[in-house]
């Protein structure tokens, strides 16, 4: 079946570091692919989707772009902040199943 | 606009138990899905009611129910507690049925602890 594998956590990164969340998927077909957050205390938030092959998501100076030749949605940001502290969780979906990888957890420091 | 409410927050239960969890959607969201969150398991998918119907179900064992009402606001049960059962319990919503946009908003969750 279709599942999403993610970098093992956790990520300590000083803070203006570059960051990379390596995301790689399996499916069949043709998935769309989200990164989620979840800030501590608080439930999943989407951050940024893409829906097609070489499509890329953007919010909040996070980016990622949907590789089929390589199945992956690496999730990176160029300067990170304390306040980007969370766990990020990479998902596809597919035929209107939903999977999410295990999450990263991400640690800025100041 | 509001967004997703989940009852209680925090809950307390003793092996053989039951609870019930109370999930309103973002008002106009006809969707709504429930997650069951551990640091073994990760995000793991329990099922998904859209207009009173449950549309699909993750492999969960029987004690494992919901159902969603009229005005789409979603309840879970969970019988027999164990105590594996201990997680966090998240509820999202979304407009489109079966998460056809992925596009899910979350609530807080409501932390199980089964003693």
């Amino acid at each position: 079946g279709d599942s999403v594998t993610q970098m093992e956590g956790p990520v300590t990164l000083s803070e203006e570091a570059f960051l990379t969340i390596n995301c790689t998927y399996t499916a069949t077909g043709y998935p769309s692919l989200f990164w989620y957050v979840q800030y501590p205390g608080e439930g999943l938030q989407l951050l940024l989707k893409a829906t097609k092959a070489d499509d890329k998501g953007s919010n909040k100076g996070f980016e990622a772009t949907y590789r089929k030749e390589t199945t992956s949605f690496h999730l990176e940001k160029g300067s990170v902040q304390v306040s980007d502290s969370a766990v990020y969780f990479c998902a596809l979906v597919r035929n209107n199943d939903m999977r999410f990888g295990a999450g990263t957890r991400l640690t800025v420091k100041p | 606009k509001a967004g997703v409410t989940q009852t209680p927050r925090y809950l307390i239960k003793t092996r053989g138990q039951q609870v019930t969890l109370s999930c309103s959607p973002i008002s106009g969201h006809r969707s709504v899905s429930w997650y069951q969150q551990t640091p073994g398991q990760g995000l793991q998918f329990l099922f998904e009611y859209f207009s009173e119907t449950q549309r699909n179900k993750g492999n969960f064992p029987g004690r494992f129910s919901g159902r969603q009402f009229s005005n789409s606001r979603s309840e879970m049960n969970v019988s027999t507690l164990e105590l594996g059962d201990s997680a966090l319990y998240l509820c999202a919503s979304s407009l489109e049925v079966l998460r056809a946009t992925g596009e899910l908003f979350f609530g807080e969750g409501s932390r199980l602890t089964v003693l």
